[in-house]
């Protein structure tokens, strides 16, 4: 099974900053990745599928990036409404859809 | 309104069965895989199941094989998730989500959730 691994597992960033999420598979999933961010209480909503194509709806200043093994989610501006977990998934090797393990963003 | 509504969730002694359900509604849900996935309490989330536009095919994640059946009545819109021979570790807030049309495999609709506690 492909492992997928997120960096950091929790952050705490101030509004207008430019935050950073990586997501490294175990193997080349070539662009077969997704990003999904989730609130307390709420289902996961997709942000960006295919590395970077930004699903509609999405704030531009959510951006995704990257291929093969390692990837990373871009906010280039945090807003309050961004405070919740982040979560990256492997859609090459189906049908295990591995998870990364998320990471907890914060507003400070 | 595109959406998926989970109902079926509750609470379970061990060993015992549950069947969720999860009703699509505002697209051709015969036109998509869908899947269940999960997340315990605090954790992370773990796909469980995925079957195929027309149920013909089914996979499992290893932790649920031979417990848990995936099932959907594309006349009824809906999909299932038969439960059987539950435990502890089944507890969590069960998914179910849709991939496919052009989305790379994306879940790109999901339901609200609803809850599986597994106590005795």
């Amino acid at each position: 099974d492909i492992q997928m691994t997120q960096s950091p597992s929790s952050l705490s960033a101030s509004v207008g900053d430019r935050v950073t999420i990586t997501c490294r598979a175990s193997q080349s999933i070539s662009s077969y990745l997704n990003w999904y961010q989730q609130k307390p209480g709420k289902a996961p909503k997709l942000l960006i599928y295919a590395a970077s194509s930004l699903q509609s709806g999405v704030p531009s200043r959510f951006s995704g990036s990257g291929s093969g093994t390692d990837f990373t989610l871009t906010i280039s501006s945090l807003q309050p409404e961004d405070s919740a977990t982040y979560y990256c998934q492997q859609s090459y090797s189906t049908p295990q859809y591995t998870f990364g393990q998320g990471t907890k963003l914060e507003i400070k | 309104q595109v959406q998926l509504v989970e109902s079926g969730g509750g609470v379970v002694q061990p060993g015992r069965s549950l069947r969720l359900s999860c009703a699509a509604s505002g697209f051709t849900f015969s036109s998509y895989g869908i899947h269940w996935v999960r997340q315990a309490p605090g954790k992370g989330l773990e796909w469980v199941a995925l079957i195929s536009f027309d149920g013909s095919k089914k996979y499992y994640a290893d932790s649920v094989k031979g417990r848990f059946t995936i099932s959907r009545d594309n006349s009824k819109n809906t999909l299932y998730l038969q439960m059987n021979s539950l435990r502890a570790e089944d507890t969590a807030v069960y998914y179910c989500a849709s991939s496919g049309g052009g989305y790379y495999g994306a879940f790109h609709i999901w339901g609200q959730g609803t809850m599986v506690t597994v106590s005795s």
